[in-house]
């Protein structure tokens, strides 16, 4: 069966230093992978996807993540974090069609 | 597009009455999802449809909750009788695109 772990459930970096989100897979096939956002108090936002094309994923708001089977990881990653990057982060896998799974979220708090 | 639309935003209610949760999905999309989000249990997929056909209802909590979705605009997440434990955000998103779902905003839901 396929898992989702998100190795820490809060980060805190300060204003213009990179984040690190930590994502590992499990899955017996070559899952589809994504990276969601979530703000306080609204629904979930499709930040990137990964479906096996290229490894390294770019995706809004300057965020990109790249895909390692051998370590089957799946690391979300900015450059310079900014104040309006402080939401939960969700690593999500697509094994069988539409059936998701979730992992548990890291938050992230960007201090100025 | 307005994207997907939830209500109400919040509703608050008593042990023992019916709620009723309703959601416009992105015109278009052919697949809606149900997820309910607590801090205990995270996020939840209830229930999924596929062309306005049921396909894994397997998260559905007990016989008093049902979903319909009579037409491809328009679906329904009821609960009779609510309980206290049902309280949550109630999540409705929409996909044209395995994983890459569009949520609405979400209805807080309250029972005392």
């Amino acid at each position: 069966a396929q898992s989702v772990t998100q190795l820490d459930s809060h980060v805190s970096v300060s204003e213009g230093t990179p984040v690190l989100l930590r994502c590992n897979y499990s899955s017996s096939y070559s899952p589809s992978l994504f990276w969601y956002v979530q703000h306080p108090n609204k629904g979930l936002q499709l930040l990137l996807k990964y479906t096996s094309a290229a490894t390294l994923v770019k995706g809004i708001n300057g965020f990109e993540a790249e895909f390692k089977k051998s370590e089957t990881s799946f690391h979300l990653t900015k450059p310079s974090a900014h104040m309006s990057d402080a939401a939960e982060y969700f690593c999500v896998s697509a094994e069988y069609g539409n059936k998701l799974v979730f992992g548990a979220g890291t938050i992230l708090r960007v201090k100025s | 597009d307005a994207g997907v639309i939830q209500s109400p935003r919040h509703e608050v209610t008593e042990m023992g009455q019916e709620v009723t949760l309703r959601c416009k999905p992105i015109s278009g999309h052919n697949s809606l999802f149900w997820y309910r989000q607590t801090m205990m249990r995270g996020l939840e997929l209830l229930i999924y449809f596929n062309n306005n056909v049921p396909i894994d209802d397997s998260g559905m909590p007990e016989d008093r909750f049902s979903a319909k979705m009579p037409n491809a605009s328009f679906s329904t997440l009821k609960i009779q009788p609510s309980e206290p434990r049902d309280s949550a955000v109630y999540f409705c998103a929409s996909s044209l695109v395995v994983g890459e779902l569009f949520f609405g905003e979400g209805s807080r839901l309250t029972v005392l």
